[in-house]
């Protein structure tokens, strides 16, 4: 099915590990975000890219990097985990030049750091 | 900047009740306004939308209005399921500095009680 896959779908982490949440989307999608979701809270923007090549920093990108060699993926990286950063993680998908451009939501990596 | 305002939660209803859920924006142009609904242990799905003003999206019996005179576009259901228990995210999307973004409300947690 098309769509945005997210992998894993669980993980715990020692503080102090990295890992790399996959990302990845078939639709041919330009812009693709990762969110991260607190417990009771909203969605806040990490990271996003409008193309290959291309990445920009959001709302809260301390702690965390990205990549973007292709369309189709977009890898976030944690280098040194801390319990802040005990969260859901969300990627997702847009193409803008669809009026209105809404998003396609992977089903999100829930991390836990300890 | 822009926003989106929503009515805090929870909002607990009995089956079969009335539904809204306000929601507020504060933008510069004209943006495109959304509802996302999220489900437990799932990512948001694009529930409506509507990309101007006076339009009405509407999906799965819930209906929202672009009201540009009162910034509002508020979500209604005129009869309530259980199965509607969800979280629910208005958005709205437009251009900042060239880049096509989104931004997210904090979401209202509907509970629908047998």
């Amino acid at each position: 099915n098309a769509g945005v896959t997210q992998t894993p779908k669980f993980r715990i982490l020692k503080i102090g590990q990295s890992m790399t949440l996959q990302c990845a989307q078939d639709m041919n999608h330009n812009y693709m975000y990762w969110y991260r979701q607190d417990p009771g809270m909203g969605l806040k923007l990490i990271y996003y890219s409008v193309g290959a090549g291309i990445t920009d920093k959001g709302e809260v990108p301390n702690g965390y990097n990205v990549s973007r060699s292709t369309t189709e993926d977009f890898p976030l990286r944690l280098e040194l985990a801390a319990p802040s950063q005990t969260s859901v993680y969300f990627c997702a998908s847009s193409y803008p030049r669809e009026v209105p451009a809404g998003y396609t939501f992977g089903s999100g990596t829930r991390l836990t750091v300890v | 900047g822009d926003s989106v305002t929503q009515m805090e939660g929870p909002v607990t209803l009995s089956e079969e009740a009335f539904l809204t859920i306000n929601c507020t924006y504060t933008a510069t142009g004209y943006p495109s306004l959304f509802w996302y609904v999220q489900y437990p242990g799932e990512g948001l799905q694009l529930l409506l939308k509507a990309t101007k003003a006076d339009d009405k999206g509407s999906n799965k019996g819930f209906e929202a209005t672009y009201r540009k005179e009162t910034t509002s576009f508020h979500l209604e259901k005129g009869s309530v399921q259980v199965s509607d228990s969800a979280v629910y995210f208005c958005a709205l999307s437009g251009i900042t500095s060239g880049t096509y973004k989104y931004i997210f409300g904090t979401g209202t947690r509907l509970k629908v009680l047998a």
